[in-house]
């Protein structure tokens, strides 16, 4: 089945370290994107890809780092630079063209320990 | 900056009845996308809106889009417990970037 999945589902980091979550598609979507969300809140974009080796700072991308070396992939790095990183991070994909919805994976909840 | 808005915030209603989620939105945008999040969980895509007057409905649900007035609700009728979750509404800024609503919780209790 074709999808979204986002790893690993329960992430806790340690002061000062960076974590990278995961996010692997086999839509052959073109467009790739990571949103934090916190309790309560609506989604807020953090980064996007439309093509592969090309991304761009989304709202709230400080303290954060993507590479898109493959079109299937979209890792996301929280560095130590983000001071408030606990949030539920959800993963996006999305078909080449301008009238396809967004389709997310079951996101991946950070905490600090 | 592009601000959606949504109201009510939490809406707690009784199973059977109608009720409607309203999005407004700041600057000019023609696609708008709403969208169901169970606790917990992903979104899911419920409808995408392309154009001005558009409507789409599936089962209880009808969505609608007024581009003018920069307002598309989310009515519900004859609310069934399933139905409980958070909606949120994600404005297409053009760019192929959304920026979504605060999000309804609704509860539908018997």
């Amino acid at each position: 089945d074709g999808g979204i999945t986002q790893s690993p589902k329960y992430l806790f980091r340690k002061e000062g370290q960076n974590v990278t979550l995961s996010c692997e598609q086999n839509l052959n979507h073109d467009a790739m994107y990571w949103y934090r969300q916190d309790p309560g809140q609506g989604l807020r974009l953090i980064y996007y890809s439309q093509i592969v080796n090309d991304f761009q700072k989304g709202d709230i991308a400080e303290g954060y780092s993507v590479s898109r070396e493959k079109k299937e992939s979209f890792p996301l790095t929280v560095t130590s630079a983000q001071k408030n990183p606990t949030a539920f991070y959800l993963c996006a994909s999305r078909r080449a063209g301008v009238n396809q919805p967004q389709h997310f994976g079951d996101g991946t909840r950070l905490s600090i320990l | 900056e592009l601000k959606v808005e949504q109201n009510p915030l939490f809406l707690s209603m009784q199973e059977g009845k109608n009720y409607t989620i309203y999005c407004n939105y700041s600057t000019t945008s023609d696609r708008l996308y709403w969208y169901r999040q169970d606790p917990g969980k992903s979104l899911e895509s419920l409808f995408v809106l392309l154009s001005n007057g558009a409507v789409k409905q599936e089962g209880r649900l009808m969505a609608s889009l007024d581009t003018k007035a920069r307002l598309s609700t989310l009515h519900i009728t004859a609310a069934v417990h399933d139905l409980s979750a958070t909606y949120f509404c994600a404005v297409d800024t053009g760019f192929q970037k959304l920026v979504f609503g605060t999000g309804t919780r609704l509860l539908v209790s018997p």
